[in-house]
């Protein structure tokens, strides 16, 4: 079964400091996909990436960007000079692409969560 | 306009009774989902229907039964409800069945007392 393990639950930080998040998985597909999601005070869920299992460029946005290395099955995220609108839950999540029967249907294993704070 | 809604945003009820939440997506996609999550913040699938067909269901209480009227709509009624049933209830959307990025909806935050 897949595993998604955010080891840090809590994170504290202050504006304009670097922080990172960690993300560690388990599977036995070869083919998969990884995702980060943001879930801001107000709730909502927000997606912000995915990958595939055989893309293991690095890749930025903004002050966001992301680290996917097979070797250790990590998939980490960091924040650049982080803002107080930072402060969210990130969640780390896995699809697995091909299921039972050789059908993807998607259905997402999420991490449980770090929490965030930036302090101004 | 909101692409994924949920309607109500929270509901309080009282153990034993019954209660639905709705969910429609205007965003053309093929693929719905409902996820729980608990009072830790845990997020965990339901599950999902692709044109109105059921492709996901996890090992939830058969007091759980979803509903897809078209593949834009999903709701879901919860029958005899338990104190444990309390969680934010998040619907979600995707284009087709597969590991693409999923939409969520606000969440409806259900309390039962």
């Amino acid at each position: 079964a897949q595993k998604v393990t955010q080891a840090q639950t809590e994170i504290s930080v202050v504006e304009k400091e670097d922080v990172t998040l960690d993300c560690v998985y388990e599977t036995r597909d070869t083919t998969y996909y990884l995702f980060w999601y943001k879930q801001p005070p107000s709730g909502e869920l927000v997606f912000l990436i995915r990958r595939n299992s055989f893309d293991e460029q690095n890749e930025i946005s903004g002050r966001y960007s992301w680290n996917f290395q097979k070797s250790t099955s990590s998939f980490n995220f960091t924040i650049t000079a982080s803002q107080v609108v930072d402060s969210a839950v990130y969640f780390c999540a896995l699809s697995e692409s091909v299921g039972a029967g050789g059908t993807s249907y998607g259905k997402l294993t999420f991490g449980q969560g770090t929490i965030l704070t930036v302090h101004p | 306009d909101t692409a994924v809604s949920q309607t109500p945003k929270y509901l309080v009820t009282q153990m034993g009774n019954d209660k639905s939440i709705k969910c429609e997506q205007n965003l053309g996609h093929d693929t719905m989902y409902w996820y729980k999550q608990d009072s830790k913040k845990f997020l965990k699938i339901m599950f999902s229907y692709n044109n109105k067909e059921l492709i996901i269901n996890e090992t939830v209480p058969n007091r759980f039964s979803p509903k897809s009227p078209d593949k834009a709509h999903l709701n879901l009624h919860i029958n005899s409800l338990e104190l444990g049933d309390s969680a934010v209830y998040f619907c979600a959307s995707s284009p087709v069945a597969g590991p693409y990025e999923q939409y969520f909806g606000p969440g409806t935050r259900l309390t039962v007392t």
